[in-house]
């Protein structure tokens, strides 16, 4: 069960954009429209900002946008502010075999 | 509100039975999760059950040895964790999400943390 591949790391400075891919295979990503993105801050459990590819949950703001194209999924950051400095972690659904996989996680830093 | 407990210490294969206490919604109708992140490491999906647990799934790496349960009537979700190993050590979260919710999670844990060391 080999995790989503992500970029370790991504930078940009405020009010930049910045975005973070997740690569996986035709057997996930490019096989369902369940991507999800989580943003998880030092010592803190992760919160979900981004589901099923685009849909963002209640009281995320829209600076936060994700997009799919064939096996490859996207967060992008828009106008970064500090507190969006975090790691962020890409899941797809995998078909039940396996039932879900993570992405390695990008550590976002905002210069 | 999700709050897990049963974390410590264990040696090398032993055992552990980690609980996972919910309140605030349908916890009955509720798919379920539990996924590991090991000190400085990223997330790892551990097992999924569903809301009345007639399905259940494991990872390859903890498949055999983990048994995933719930108890609706109690609002609390379990993972019995045997023949623990010492890359088993990690913050177990336990998260609300499934298919309904597009196979996501918007609901988490604080997690309880599990060191397998002899």
């Amino acid at each position: 069960q080999s995790a989503l591949t992500q970029p370790p790391s991504a930078s940009g400075s405020p009010g930049q954009s910045v975005t973070i891919s997740c690569t996986g295979t035709s057997r996930d990503i490019g096989a369902y429209n369940y991507v999800s993105w989580y943003q998880q801050h030092p010592g803190k459990a992760p919160r979900l900002i981004i589901s099923e590819v685009t849909k963002r949950p209640s009281g995320v703001p829209d600076r936060f946008s994700g997009s799919k194209s064939d096996s490859t999924a996207s967060l992008t950051v828009s106008g970064l502010q500090a507190e969006d400095e975090a790691d962020y972690y890409c899941s797809s659904f995998g078909g039940n075999d396996p039932y879900l996989v993570f992405g390695g996680g990008t550590k976002l830093t905002v210069l | 509100q999700l709050l897990e407990s049963g974390g410590g210490w264990v040696q090398p294969g032993g055992s552990l039975r980690l609980s996972c206490a919910a309140s605030g919604f349908a916890f009955s109708t509720s798919a379920m999760s539990w996924v590991r992140q090991a000190p400085g490491k990223g997330l790892e999906w551990v097992s999924a059950i569903s809301d009345n647990s007639y399905y259940r799934f494991y990872a390859d790496s903890v498949k055999g040895r983990f048994t995933i349960s719930r108890d609706n009537f109690r609002d609390t979700m379990y993972l019995q964790m045997n023949s623990l190993r010492v890359d088993d050590t990690a913050i177990y979260y336990c998260a609300k999400g499934g298919m309904a919710l597009g196979y996501s999670y918007d609901s988490w844990g604080e997690g309880t943390l599990v060191t397998v060391s002899p």
